[in-house]
């Protein structure tokens, strides 16, 4: 069964700070690795979506990459700001096993950013 | 404006009680899923309908049940069964099949028990 792990569970950094979020899967059959952005007491909005294929992808300021060999993915944030203070969370699209084609999320990592 | 709608924001349950959790798409989506979620831990599957008149059971379906009469409405009832309904409750929506598959997600449920 896939199981998805972020770490560090959370992480608080001064403001301009660049700063790594960790993501690991136990199974390499997946279609597809997603990193989501929640804000408190809200739904999920889709951050960047890595295929299977692709090594890395970037949107502004945030940056994905994926080695689906070894099970890791991390979301790198450029020159952080108060306002990316939420809750990320990883998901994995799986290809293969009971879980296929359905999503298995990541506990997610609370990140602060302090004026 | 295209999107996925939930309501209510917050819904109480009495003991013994039945409550149904709306979630509604104007995204002419297929697929539609009900999410759990609790303090600390990811999102975990309670059930998902690929389409109209069918549904499947996810990893935490006991003490749930759904319907999908209409490809825009996918509502989640969580019944007397349910021993620990309190969490936070998401419905999301997708196309289906692809590997650039991704998910677009309501702004959730709240359920609190009294």
């Amino acid at each position: 069964k896939q199981e998805v792990t972020q770490i560090p569970a959370a992480l608080s950094v001064p403001e301009g700070e660049n700063l790594v979020l960790n993501c690991s899967f136990t199974d390499s059959a997946i279609y597809n690795l997603q990193w989501f952005r929640q804000d408190p007491g809200k739904g999920l909005t889709s951050l960047l979506l890595i295929q299977s294929s692709q090594r890395e992808q970037t949107s502004g300021r945030l940056n994905a990459s994926l080695d689906k060999s070894s099970g890791r993915s991390t979301l790198y944030i450029a020159a952080s700001q108060p306002g990316d203070s939420a809750t990320y969370l990883c998901a994995v699209l799986n290809a293969g096993g009971t879980s296929y084609g359905k999503l298995t999320f990541g506990q997610g990592t609370i990140l602060t950013v302090h004026p | 404006d295209g999107g996925i709608t939930q309501s209510p924001k917050y819904l109480f349950r009495k003991e013994g009680q039945n409550v149904t959790l709306s979630c509604e798409q104007n995204l002419n989506h297929d697929a539609m899923y009900w999410y759990r979620q609790d303090p600390g831990q990811g999102l975990r599957l309670i059930y998902y309908s690929q389409i109209v008149n069918d549904f499947q059971k996810g990893d935490i379906a006991e003490g749930y049940s759904v319907s999908r009469e209409k490809k825009e409405s996918f509502p989640l009832t969580v019944t007397s069964a349910q021993k620990n309904p309190t969490a936070f409750y998401l419905c999301a929506s997708s196309i289906i099949g692809g590997r650039s598959e991704t998910q677009y997600f309501g702004p959730g449920t709240r359920l609190l028990v009294l």
